[in-house]
């Protein structure tokens, strides 16, 4: 059975600053399989990055996605306040399976 | 408008059912798979299994195989989920959501809250 683990599982930082997401998971995977998703309270997850590095419809280029086999990563290159969410990771083999999230705190 | 409306809250007591609806807008509904997962208070998110809505297959999360189903009414291109025996720890947001590329699911309904309790 896959397992996802991200880290870290609060990321506090300030505005203009980066941020790096991981998302690990328990055995190798195809990079098409793995995306990324951003939600905000009370609201639906938001689709940010497919096939692990590829950016959906009208995300910023702040936002970017790599890594391989075990290890992904999601990146946001110069923090802004409205980046302040949770992030999941999603691996999708024979059927979708989350990441527990990262939180993004801006301060 | 490419969108995902799904039915509003629902209150039930443990043994019952409930089913939720999920109305597609803007695209070709029979395109695509319609997926239905759910997340419970400050918890990640949990797969229920898909439906296509072209030909009604479906496929059921192990964890859920025999309390639910999937519906589909083409017509009025929206899809349906019915959950029975319902328990507490069914309490969650459900969402529908549309299978895109990578696979991954680019368009989401806005949730329906189904809460449990006695």
């Amino acid at each position: 059975e896959i397992v996802l683990t991200q880290s870290p599982g609060t990321l506090s930082l300030s505005p203009g600053q980066r941020a790096t997401l991981s998302c690990r998971v328990s055995q190798s995977v195809a990079s098409s399989n793995i995306a990324w998703y951003q939600q905000n309270p009370g609201q639906a997850p938001r689709l940010l990055i497919y096939g692990a590095s590829t950016r959906a419809t009208d995300i910023p280029d702040r936002f970017s996605g790599g890594g391989s086999g075990t290890h992904f990563t999601l990146t946001i290159s110069r923090l802004e306040p409205e980046d302040s969410a949770v992030y999941f990771c999603q691996q999708y083999a024979s059927s979708p399976l989350f990441g527990p999230g990262t939180k993004v705190e801006i301060k | 408008q490419v969108l995902l409306v799904q039915s509003g809250a629902e209150a039930r007591k443990p043994g019952a059912s409930v089913k939720v609806s999920c109305k597609a807008s803007g695209y070709t509904f029979s395109t695509y798979s319609m997926h239905w997962l759910r997340q419970a208070p400050g918890q990640s998110l949990e797969w229920v299994g898909w439906i296509n809505p072209g030909n009604g297959d479906t496929k059921y999360s192990q964890k859920f195989q025999g309390r639910v189903a999937f519906t589909i009414d083409t017509s009025a291109s929206t899809a349906y989920m019915d959950l029975n025996s319902l328990r507490t720890e069914d309490t969650a947001i459900y969402y529908c959501a549309r299978l895109w590329l990578g696979p991954s699911f680019d368009l989401w309904g806005q949730g329906t809250l189904v809460t449990v309790s006695s």
